[in-house]
């Protein structure tokens, strides 16, 4: 079975500053991973998704993750952090096997403040 | 449409009374999911639709829960006998096909409160 563990439920940072949001996952074959954004009272955004291709994926809004299968992460990082990057963001894995049907198994999310 | 759309986007309903909801999937996306987003449960996977078919409906907490998909379209999730527990957003999601690296598109979701 597979997991995902988002390290740390709300993170709080300064304008300008660096955005690191952690995701480990748990997965017997390696799989897929995304991050997804939810803004208050909207469904769920993708940033941006791994599929063995790249392991350094660009996303949307200037974030960007790094896939490494020897730590088994996948934590998405943003330089300078926007006031309008405050949302809730999600960790998610798929199996790469015909069996999954492309479903996918979520993290916990990580609420991200951003302060003036 | 441009994207996923869900109604109703809110739900009220007293305990034990049914309800429906709906989705409207992007036009032409074969694969269709349920997932449920609840405080303290996070994101759960309910359900899923290839076609008119569910291959997978490991997700569907109880046998008060059902779904369906016509035409290969629009899916209903209906759920017998609401329990206050049921209080959740729903959400719908659409994918091209089946394929693990897809992106999967989500609805605005539907809010529905037990009371």
């Amino acid at each position: 079975a597979q997991s995902v563990t988002q390290l740390g439920s709300h993170v709080s940072v300064s304008e300008g500053a660096l955005v690191l949001l952690r995701c480990n996952y748990s997965s017997s074959v390696p799989p897929y991973l995304f991050w997804y954004v939810q803004y208050p009272n909207q469904g769920l955004q993708l940033l941006l998704k791994y599929t063995s291709a790249a392991t350094l994926v660009k996303g949307i809004n200037g974030f960007e993750a790094e896939f490494k299968k020897s730590e088994t992460s996948f934590h998405l990082t943003k330089p300078s952090a926007h006031m309008s990057d405050a949302a809730e963001y999600f960790c998610a894995v798929s199996d790469p096997g015909g069996t999954s049907y492309g479903k996918l198994t979520f993290g916990q999310g990580t609420i991200l403040t951003v302060h003036p | 449409g441009a994207g996923v759309s869900q109604s109703p986007s809110n739900k009220v309903t007293e305990k034990g009374k049914d309800v429906e909801l709906r989705c409207d999937p992007i036009s032409g996306h074969t694969a269709l999911y349920w997932y449920r987003q609840s405080l303290g449960q996070g994101l759960e996977f309910l359900i899923y639709f290839q076609g008119n078919s569910a291959p997978d409906k490991s997700g569907l907490p109880s046998d008060r829960f059902s779904a369906e998909r016509t035409g290969g379209s629009v899916s209903t999730l209906t759920i017998q006998r609401t329990q206050q527990e049921d209080s959740a957003v729903y959400l719908c999601a659409s994918s091209p096909t089946a394929f693990s690296g897809n992106t999967i598109y989500f609805g605005e979701g539907s809010w529905l409160t037990v009371v």
